[in-house]
């Protein structure tokens, strides 16, 4: 079956960075695109990042370009999120989850939270 | 991209029926017979329980159904039970790269 484990997050100061990872198991890898959605404590989803099934497309959210850039590396089935210059605005429960016709997500992973503070 | 507008909540007895606006422009919803809806009880694995307008998942639970008229889809819950308790989001084709999510709803048993 479909599964995705994100991890990577943790608690971090202001200003510092942030490598976050997907990885994927029970499907094709290389043959979806992928997105990054956040959630942040009392808010809802917001969506922020995709990358193409060969990585050659990625599009971001306006509140995240320029800090957080998406890649992945189908040799190893990985989907990962580059965050830079963090702020408390970005605390949130980053999800990574599967593409499905252009527009929506099919599978979810369980989250892994991002804690920005001092 | 403007995020699509849901009713912040809604609610309604077990047994009775429930239904979810998702409000777009002819940009997005009305544009396209491209919505879909998602489940998430907070601190779990968000849940895909509607795609293009009506469509469902397989396992999905044939109370839920989905409609759309104009800039409006809608997502009904017939027989609500107590488990149907959680926050539900659309999200819609928007022809433009960016993915863009509904408000967020939360539905209520009372």
């Amino acid at each position: 079956q479909v599964q995705l484990v994100e991890s990577g997050g943790g608690v971090v100061q202001p200003g510092r960075s942030l490598r976050l990872s997907c990885a994927a198991s029970g499907f094709t890898f290389s043959n979806f695109g992928m997105n990054w959605v956040r959630q942040a404590p009392g808010k809802g989803l917001e969506w922020v990042a995709f990358i193409s099934h060969d990585g050659n497309r990625k599009l971001y959210a306006d509140s995240v370009k320029g800090r957080f850039s998406i890649s992945r590396d189908n040799s190893k089935n990985t989907l990962s999120l580059e965050v830079i210059g963090l702020s408390p605005e970005d605390t949130a429960l980053f999800y990574c989850g599967r593409d499905r016709g252009a527009y929506y997500i099919d599978y979810w992973g369980q989250g892994t939270l991002v804690t920005v503070s001092s | 991209q403007a995020a699509l507008t849901q009713p912040a909540s809604v609610s309604g007895s077990p047994g009775e029926s429930i239904t979810i606006s998702c409000t777009g422009t002819s940009s997005d919803v009305g544009g396209y017979n491209y919505v879909a809806w998602f489940q998430h009880h907070p601190g779990k694995v968000p849940k895909l329980m509607i795609y293009d307008v009506s469509n469902r998942p397989s396992g999905v639970s044939n109370r839920f159904s989905g409609s759309k008229s104009g800039n409006t889809a809608s997502l009904t819950i017939s027989g609500l039970q107590t488990e149907d308790e959680a926050d539900y989001y659309c999200t819609s084709f928007t022809g433009s790269p960016a993915r863009v999510f509904g408000t967020g709803t939360k539905v209520t048993v009372l």
